[in-house]
This record gives C-alpha cells, sequence and structure tokens, in this order.
C-alpha cells in the first residue's frame, strides 16, 4: 500500500458525460500528479499540482481539468467524454518535485461505452 | 520532444539467471531519472530516483547506474525469481524545476521456474 488513494476504482459511463477522479496523496505529500493510461500505450503524463498550484501540464486535453485543493487532495475532471477516454488514470505523489520518489495510487479505470 | 527508449521490449529468462535492461534518455538537461517496477493489475511501485551522473543505487538483487553524459540507465536484477516478473519502466525528468516526467514503454521481464 503506498499511501495514495484514489475513487472510484472503476467507472463506467457515456459519451458526453463528464466524470469526477479523486486522489488523496501521502501524508505529508505536496505534489500531485495525475497519468493516463490508455489501450497500447505508456504511461503519459497530464499535469502536476505542488501545494495547490498547478506547475506542470503534459498531453493533457482542453475537455480535462484538474485541481488541488488546501488539504492536498486532487481532483480530475474529464468532460464531454469520448470513448478514447477509456483508460487507466493513476494519481501519484511525492513530497516535492521529480527528484522525488512518486508513489502511485491504485488507480481509476475508466470505460467509456 | 523528449524521448526515453527502453531495450529490450520483452524478456524471458530462466530463474536464477541475471538480467539486465537499457534506458536512453536525452543527455541535455537532465534533472532526473526514475525506475519503477509494475505488476500487472497493480500500479508502479518505485525502485529508484538517480539524480547524479555515475550514481549507483541498490535494493536487494535489483541495482542500478546512471550516466548522464551519454543518457542511459541500466536496471540489473541478480539471480531473478518468478516473483521478479514484471514491467520495468524508465521515467526522466529534464530541466530544473517541476517538469514533467517521460516515461519509456518499458521491458517486461518473464521469469520461469
Amino acid at each position: 500500500d503506498s499511501g495514495v488513494t484514489q475513487t472510484p476504482k472503476h467507472l463506467i459511463t457515456a459519451t458526453g458525460q463528464r466524470v469526477t477522479l479523486r486522489c488523496s496523496p501521502r501524508s505529508g505529500d505536496l505534489s500531485v500528479y495525475w497519468y493516463q493510461q490508455s489501450l497500447d500505450q505508456g504511461l503519459q503524463f497530464l499535469i502536476h499540482y505542488y501545494n495547490g498550484e498547478e506547475r506542470a501540464k503534459g498531453n493533457i486535453l482542453e475537455r480535462f481539468s484538474a485541481q488541488q485543493f488546501p488539504d492536498l487532495h486532487s481532483e480530475l475532471n474529464l468532460s464531454s467524454l469520448e470513448l478514447g477516454d477509456s483508460a487507466l488514470y493513476f494519481c501519484a505523489s511525492s513530497s516535492w518535485d521529480n527528484t522525488d520518489t512518486q508513489y502511485f495510487g491504485p488507480g481509476t479505470r475508466l470505460t467509456v461505452l | 520532444i523528449l524521448n526515453v527508449e527502453q531495450s529490450p521490449q520483452s524478456l524471458h529468462v530462466q530463474e536464477g539467471d541475471s538480467t539486465n535492461f537499457t534506458c536512453s534518455f536525452p543527455s541535455s538537461n537532465f534533472y532526473a531519472l526514475h525506475w519503477y517496477r509494475w505488476e500487472t493489475a497493480k500500479s508502479p511501485e518505485a525502485l529508484f530516483v538517480m539524480t547524479l551522473n555515475g550514481d549507483e543505487k541498490k535494493k536487494g538483487r535489483i541495482s542500478a547506474t546512471l550516466n548522464t553524459k551519454e543518457g542511459y540507465s541500466y536496471l540489473y536484477i541478480k539471480g531473478s525469481q518468478p516473483e521478479d516478473s514484471a514491467t520495468y519502466l524508465c521515467a526522466f525528468s529534464a530541466d530544473t524545476g517541476f517538469q514533467k516526467l517521460v516515461f519509456g514503454t518499458g521491458t517486461r521481464l518473464l521469469v520461469s521456474p
């Protein structure tokens, strides 16, 4: 158990809908990272938040947004969902930046029908 | 575009064999190199974070070396066991500050008893 929690574990929804994925970092970690793993693709970095502020953006679609709250938990919002958004979404946390170990949560598997 | 390459793509060894994998990354603007172990149906588990040229890290039978000048890192597993079967990912971060982590596609290791 990495100490990072993600909810829900599984999510099945329809095209055009909007969903929110939630992540709670390890106690004391200020950085939260979101990753997407689609079929036949490696892990793709989406976005990084540090202590409530966005720090780096990767291949995140405009239909996707994220935020980190004062209690340091983070939410990833996916809207106008398409079939291609079906993927495993991981959240990871670290104490500071990319020189620190990132601890991954168990992931949320999103299926868009 | 940051490109991280891992080789081989997959590897099948017998229990007791020693093995190694390669991760190649851009040699300029190096910041950090991560190694992860990813078992099927689980989340990635951090093995090492390496930041200095010549770094060598060890965890049990697994060790890693780093050459930032030529842009490569090796991961070694001594005396492979069936429980070592997993995908081994490396991830590279460039520059300083809060830059994104770029993952390779991994080396899939299968250790047969």
